[in-house]
């Protein structure tokens, strides 16, 4: 029930296209879900989160979709660039009721590759 | 504003010996948390301190390991003695409280030969 499913384990997408990845979780208590963005070598940084109160949130050409009810969300990035490949993580976490958000339950990772 | 950094960057050790990974997270930051990610695996939670208490160390895998935050600063995790499963990357993060995003350090590869 503390798991984080991601989908898929690699993307190839050109350049311009859209790249979507997908998360799943059984947890109904989270209420924090953040994606991070991994370059070789690099740590994690935070891309953009969201909490169940919205359906949707929209940085730049990054977007996440949140599905509350199928315990679903997603990361769209909208006219992928070469600059994106990287290796993405969502994640989960339960911030309020004394928890913290930065306890994170996090997918296994997909490694994006933007096509020139 | 310097990010988290941690200290090596890498390390080879052989099976049974010791080693102390070193956090210094960003200045201010009374969070701090240790992750790590074995290969192919996803990146688990270890601990999280608040200054210089362990708020949750539900994540660490045995008691070969020990997390140390004296003075609320810089952190140490130190695996006594190391096993060849311990092989990961060691990933340090910080955050203001415990309602603000985390910051990743670069992390430490351990390889245990």
């Amino acid at each position: 029930q503390q798991q984080v499913k991601q989908s898929p384990q690699s993307l190839i997408v050109q350049k311009g296209g859209i790249s979507i990845i997908n998360c799943a979780y059984e947890n109904t208590a989270f209420d924090y879900f953040p994606w991070y963005q991994q370059f070789p070598g690099k740590g994690p940084a935070l891309l953009i989160a969201i909490r169940p109160d919205v359906s949707e949130k929209k940085e730049g050409r990054f977007t996440i979709s949140f599905n509350k009810s199928a315990k679903q969300f997603s990361l769209h990035i909208m006219d992928s660039q070469p600059g994106d490949s990287a290796t993405y993580f969502c994640a989960a976490s339960i911030a309020s009721y004394g928890g913290s958000q930065g306890n994170l339950i996090f997918g296994k990772g997909t490694k994006l590759s933007v096509k020139p | 504003e310097a990010g988290v950094t941690q200290f090596p960057s890498h390390s080879v050790i052989e099976k049974g010996q010791t080693v102390t990974l070193r956090c210094d997270p960003i200045s201010g930051h009374d969070n701090l948390y240790w992750y790590r990610r074995v290969m192919g695996k996803e990146i688990k939670f270890l601990l999280h301190f608040v200054k210089e208490s362990k708020q949750d160390e539900s994540g660490m895998p045995n008691n070969r390991f020990l997390a140390e935050r004296t003075g609320g600063t810089y952190s140490t995790l130190k695996v006594q003695p190391a096993e060849l499963e311990d092989s990961g990357v060691y990933f340090c993060a910080s955050s203001q409280d415990g309602f603000s995003p985390l910051h990743f350090g670069n992390g430490t590869r351990l390889t245990v030969t």
